[in-house]
């Protein structure tokens, strides 16, 4: 059974760091694409983050030379290392699963989510 | 502003059939990406509903079913029930990005 739990979110002061986990079982995090997304209170959702499975990675504009995406392989675990945050990052974080068709990749599995709030 | 747009809110009364249409544009949806369909009830993670365009995962009830023609995308229920009240987000891809995915800003379903 294919099972993604993230940890590791909580209340940041602005201009702090956090570091999430997807900790991941079912499945090699180096055979799919992985993705972090967020939402924030109210919102919708916005893609953050993904690591392909070859290990090149992408970041969305708003957190890209901020955030870093990067995993485990022997933990089966994705990291999302976050740095100067900004209250614009408080939201709930999801860790994906991706699989791809031949134009796009969706998220097949989720996470149940962990909260991340930027907050003085 | 959601590079696709979805209407923000529908709603029908149980046994009705609604529709939520994902708008999106030559760098979308009508370059040919696939689009994707996600529901979220209250309170939950977002889960796979609607994958390439018009499949079902295993365990989604065939009273969902997906469409694109296009620049646009449409999810229909049929047979509202009340468990249906949820978000629904469309995905797709965009070549015109920094980035890679692309997510409609969701639709509130209410059952009336």
């Amino acid at each position: 059974e294919v099972q993604l739990v993230e940890s590791g979110g909580g209340l940041v002061q602005p201009g702090g760091s956090l570091r999430l986990s997807c900790a991941v079982s079912g499945f090699n995090v180096t055979s799919h694409y992985m993705r972090w997304v967020r939402q924030a209170p109210g919102k919708g959702l916005e893609w953050v983050s993904i690591i392909y499975s070859g290990g090149s990675t992408n970041y969305a504009d708003s957190v890209k030379g901020r955030f870093t995406i990067s995993r485990h392989t022997s933990q089966n675990t994705v990291f999302l290392q976050m740095n100067r945050l900004r209250v614009d990052d408080t939201a709930v974080y999801y860790c994906a699963k991706e699989m791809c068709s031949r134009s796009s990749c969706y998220a097949d599995s989720w996470g149940q989510g962990t909260l991340v709030t930027v907050s003085s | 502003q959601s590079v696709l747009t979805q209407p923000p809110s529908v709603s029908g009364a149980p046994g009705q059939r609604v529709t939520i249409s994902c708008t999106g544009s030559s760098s979308n949806i009508g370059a040919g990406y696939d689009v994707h369909w996600y529901q979220q009830l209250p309170g939950t993670a977002p889960k796979l509903l609607i994958y390439v365009n018009s499949n079902r995962p295993s365990g989604v009830p065939d009273r969902f079913s997906g469409s694109k023609s296009g620049t646009s995308a449409s999810l229909a229920i049929s047979g509202l029930q009340a468990e249906d009240e949820a978000d629904y987000y469309c995905q797709s891809y965009d070549s015109s990005l920094s980035g890679d995915v692309v997510f409609g800003g969701g639709t509130k379903l209410t059952v009336l």
